[in-house]
């Protein structure tokens, strides 16, 4: 599985953007690119998914640079209980598993 | 619809007894994953279950065990344990092998004494 490089922390401001970004310069043709988050004490949960257009669901939006090497998730207004880490992982999209990383934790800010 | 269902959600054992963990998960889903969460190592893969045959296993000793139900519930067994285990181990469900979207529940907080 390719890896992927996300910072360790970030803060956003409640009620503006978040743009969580992700590095995955190895990605292979195959592989997709996958978001999800957990809150605290809480199970994962799946946020959104591409290969290689940007997809938009009724909680994020997901930007895929045209040569696949980094992503950009979006929060488009951020609420306090979008506390929690983010984690990117690309995967094919057949594989057995998924392989979670550290992830990034985002703490949103009053 | 319900979510995927742990229990129980917190246990306390001592080393070397062992532990069974069950997970429902959503209906009409028959694929079901375990991964196994510590501070340590993060989210790690056990195992994955699909119409009660056992597809993949993570690099985990052979005291971790599980199975699947024709009802696609699942168990997942830990034996002899030990300190190191530890954790919060989640099931997962899909409605099938390999999709990528998993849908996770509470998780199962394991204290070993």
């Amino acid at each position: 599985d390719a890896k992927t490089t996300q910072p360790t922390s970030m803060d956003c401001a409640e009620g503006r953007a978040a743009n969580l970004p992700c590095n995955h310069s190895t990605i292979s043709g195959n592989e997709y690119v996958y978001w999800y988050r957990q809150i605290h004490s809480q199970g994962p949960q799946y946020i959104i998914h591409g290969l290689k257009n940007n997809e938009t669901n009724e909680m994020a939006s997901l930007i895929i640079t045209e040569d696949r090497k980094s992503s950009t998730l979006i929060l488009p207004h951020a609420t306090l209980r979008d506390t929690a880490v983010y984690y990117c992982i690309v995967s094919p999209r057949r594989d057995y598993k998924l392989s979670f990383g550290a992830g990034t934790t985002v703490t949103v800010r009053a | 619809k319900a979510g995927v269902t742990q229990t129980p959600r917190y246990l306390i054992k001592t080393r070397g007894q062992q532990v069974t963990l069950s997970c429902s998960p959503i209906s009409g889903h028959r694929s079901v994953s375990w991964y196994q969460q510590t501070p340590g190592q993060g989210l790690q893969f056990l195992f994955e279950y699909f119409s009660e045959t056992q597809r993949n296993k993570g690099n985990f000793p052979g005291r971790f065990s599980g199975r699947q139900f024709s009802n696609s519930r699942s168990e997942m067994n830990v034996s002899t344990l030990e300190l190191g285990d530890s954790a919060l181990y989640l099931c997962a469900s899909s409605p099938a092998p390999g999709t990528g979207e998993l849908f996770f529940g509470e998780g199962s907080r394991l204290t070993v004494l």
